[in-house]
């Protein structure tokens, strides 16, 4: 079972940030925090990930908490295509080991 | 940006045939896998591949199924004597190895939508 927990959707305003909460209370010290985000049918998407720091890509920012038990997801600026599914979903950074994916949140994008 | 991608896009098979889906990962990357996602259910991890040999199966990677790396580019998963319930889509991705510590992470192609009559 994923050790990830998410709202099962969420609502955005095209053009405002889009906040997607994850709580992982059980992490380990070693275990990293990954985002994907899968569209429609495709194949999911890497977005972004990290252990302790936050991080920003082109594509989002990573906010994760000091204690690690939660992250945030931040999309600055959301747009309809923006409309997914997204995971988060926590993992040793350990060669080969599988991502064990969640539901997920479904975030609808709105005009 | 280099990508995986896979082969066919969709695949329409009479059950209890062998059906051969195929994926050419990324050029430098060494660590492969192949996922499953039956409609409107979760991605399910099937099976990971370095070195020429499985690194790891889940329960649903049974004797039914099997992987192989012909060759220096291709990564293909066999599924043979198909059921009706192997009716999914099928992800490849691939990662590349940094050392035993890796957080690297993978990167999916777009999917195989396997379906069995």
């Amino acid at each position: 079972d994923a050790k990830t927990t998410q709202p099962p959707s969420m609502d955005c305003a095209e053009g405002r940030a889009a906040n997607l909460p994850c709580n992982h209370s059980t992490i380990s010290g070693n275990e990293y925090v990954y985002w994907y985000r899968q569209i429609h049918s495709q194949g999911p998407q890497y977005i972004i990930h990290g252990l302790k720091n936050n991080e920003t890509n082109e594509m989002a920012s990573l906010i994760i908490t000091e204690d690690r038990k939660s992250s945030t997801l931040i999309l600055p600026h959301a747009t309809l295509r923006d409309t997914a599914v997204y995971y988060c979903i926590v993992r040793l950074g350990n060669y080969g080991q599988n991502f064990v994916f969640g539901p997920g949140t479904r975030l609808s994008v709105l005009p | 940006e280099p990508e995986v991608t896979q082969t066919p896009s969709h695949q329409v098979t009479q059950m209890g045939q062998e059906v051969i889906l195929r994926c050419v990962p990324i050029s430098n990357h060494l660590y492969f896998y192949w996922y499953r996602q039956i409609l409107g259910q979760k991605v399910e991890f099937l099976v990971s591949f370095y070195n020429n040999e499985i690194s790891e199966k889940s329960e649903i990677f049974d004797d039914q199924f099997s992987v192989e790396r012909p060759d220096g580019s291709n990564f293909t998963l066999k599924i043979r004597s198909t059921k009706l319930e192997d009716s999914a889509m099928y992800f490849c991705a691939s990662s590349e190895w940094l050392g035993l510590h890796s957080n690297q992470p993978q990167h999916f192609g777009d999917g195989t939508r396997l379906s069995i009559l």
